[in-house]
């Protein structure tokens, strides 16, 4: 079935650590990838996103993420987290539809 | 810009009750809205998608006539729960468009309906 997945449901790291978040999806043909985060009582804000061009996409507050055709793939990093960064992380897909599909998140706690 | 709000963010209604709610795009002219679900430490399932003037599109699975869904004008979008259950208790939250080029949605802030 076509998914969204995003196969890091909790992380735990210090501040300063690096961030890899994976999310793989399983539609076929054009796409469009996002990511999406939701702070402790705030709504989804959107962090980048990709249509088309340059692969690695930079977003706001010094996330990136590198989409890998060849591996449907759109990992989300941050070299070095703060603990601002504790969030709820979603990773999105817009198969060419109006709809996006949401992965499951992924919860991040940074610790100072 | 790209403000999206929701009212009411909480309500409590017994069970049997109708609950109203409001999705609205603040600075922008939605001609698309949608209706996600999301359950405790899950993800957003999409209930149903909305153009301006037309019926709803709901997602497979979701009972139409239980969630009314009304997109009267360009800025506003209502999402009725009829005959509220306990088990249809969760954050309801909406997302706009602004049908340009892009397929970016702004959210709003959700709804946490609790039913008794």
């Amino acid at each position: 079935a076509q998914s969204v997945s995003q196969h890091n449901h909790h992380v735990i790291l210090s501040e300063a650590a690096s961030l890899e978040l994976g999310c793989n999806y399983s539609y076929g043909g054009t796409v469009n990838l996002f990511w999406y985060v939701q702070y402790p009582g705030q709504h989804l804000q959107l962090l980048l996103k990709y249509f088309s061009g340059d692969p690695l996409v930079k977003g706001i507050k010094g996330f990136e993420a590198e989409f890998i055709k060849s591996k449907f793939s759109f990992n989300l990093r941050k070299p070095s987290v703060q603990w601002s960064d504790t969030a709820e992380y979603f990773c999105a897909v817009n198969p060419n539809t109006d709809k996006l599909i949401f992965g499951t998140g992924t919860r991040l706690q940074v610790f100072p | 810009g790209a403000v999206v709000s929701q009212h009411p963010s909480r309500v409590i209604c017994k069970s049997g009750t109708s609950v109203k709610i409001e999705c609205r795009s603040l600075d922008f002219q939605a001609t698309t809205m949608f209706w996600y679900r999301q359950f405790p430490k899950q993800s957003l399932m999409l209930m149903a998608t909305s153009n301006e003037g037309s019926k709803a599109t709901y997602e497979q699975g979701v009972e139409k006539d239980k969630f009314l869904i009304n997109h009267a004008s360009l800025t506003l979008s209502t999402l009725t729960v009829t005959s509220a259950h306990p088990e249809d208790s969760s954050f309801y939250i909406c997302s706009a468009r602004d049908g340009g080029p892009s397929y970016e949605q702004y959210f709003g802030p959700g709804t946490r309906l609790t039913v008794t």
